[in-house]
């Protein structure tokens, strides 16, 4: 069965320090991967989706980064973080059969 | 910005009534999808409804589509504690990502 894990769970940042969320998925190949932003009693905000490998695209131009160096890992990135970059940070992964999204159990960051 | 918009942002009732969430998007989809997320969690799918599709069941989950109102009702019956949580939709418009609503938090008192 397919699974999705994200680390780390919960991080304490200063602005200005670098970042870097990882999300890897097991049990399925070349899936469309996505990193969702939710700020805290909010909805769902798309940052950045992958098709494949090296393949990124943005939705929202922003302090953030996203790569994707193997087929099932997703990395969200920033250099500076800014105060407005705390939230709740989910990364996803599509079923190509039923189109539905499985998310992983998301990072909290607060940068301070 | 943000396709779908649930309404009522909040909602609080008693065990075993039922509970009714909206959702109404702006563009044409190809399917729209509901998704629960416990308190800290990530989301979890709970049923998808295709746009050729009025309505569907799921268990206790029924859910309507109106494409002609751009609109979806989802309705949990005998509500339990357990359902405690916030429910999103998702409109697919047919490219690649979801586009996720600001969500209804449902409280279901015992």
């Amino acid at each position: 069965s397919q699974t999705i894990h994200q680390w780390p769970a919960t991080l304490v940042q200063p602005v200005g320090s670098p970042l870097s969320l990882e999300c890897t998925v097991e049990g399925t190949s070349n899936p469309n991967l996505y990193w969702y932003r939710q700020a805290a009693g909010r909805g769902l905000q798309l940052l950045f989706y992958s098709v494949g490998i090296g393949q990124i695209s943005s939705e929202v131009p922003q302090n953030l980064s996203a790569s994707r160096p193997q087929d099932r890992q997703f990395i969200l990135s920033s250099k500076k973080l800014l105060l407005s970059d705390s939230g709740f940070y989910l990364c996803a992964w599509r079923s190509f059969f039923t189109g539905e999204l499985f998310f992983g159990e998301g990072s909290r960051l607060t940068v301070l | 910005s943000q396709q779908g918009e649930e309404d009522p942002q909040a909602l609080s009732i008693q065990e075993g009534e039922n509970a009714t969430m909206n959702c109404s998007y702006k563009t044409s989809i190809n399917n729209l999808q509901w998704y629960r997320q416990n308190s800290g969690r990530g989301l979890v799918h709970l049923i998808l409804i295709r746009s050729n599709e009025r309505e569907k069941h799921s268990g206790r989950l029924r859910v309507t589509l109106d494409t002609s109102k751009k609109s979806s009702s989802l309705l949990i019956t005998a509500s339990r504690a357990a359902d405690t949580a916030s429910y999103f939709c998702a409109t697919d418009p047919g490219r690649r990502a979801l586009t996720f609503g600001s969500g209804t938090r449902l409280q279901v008192q015992p």
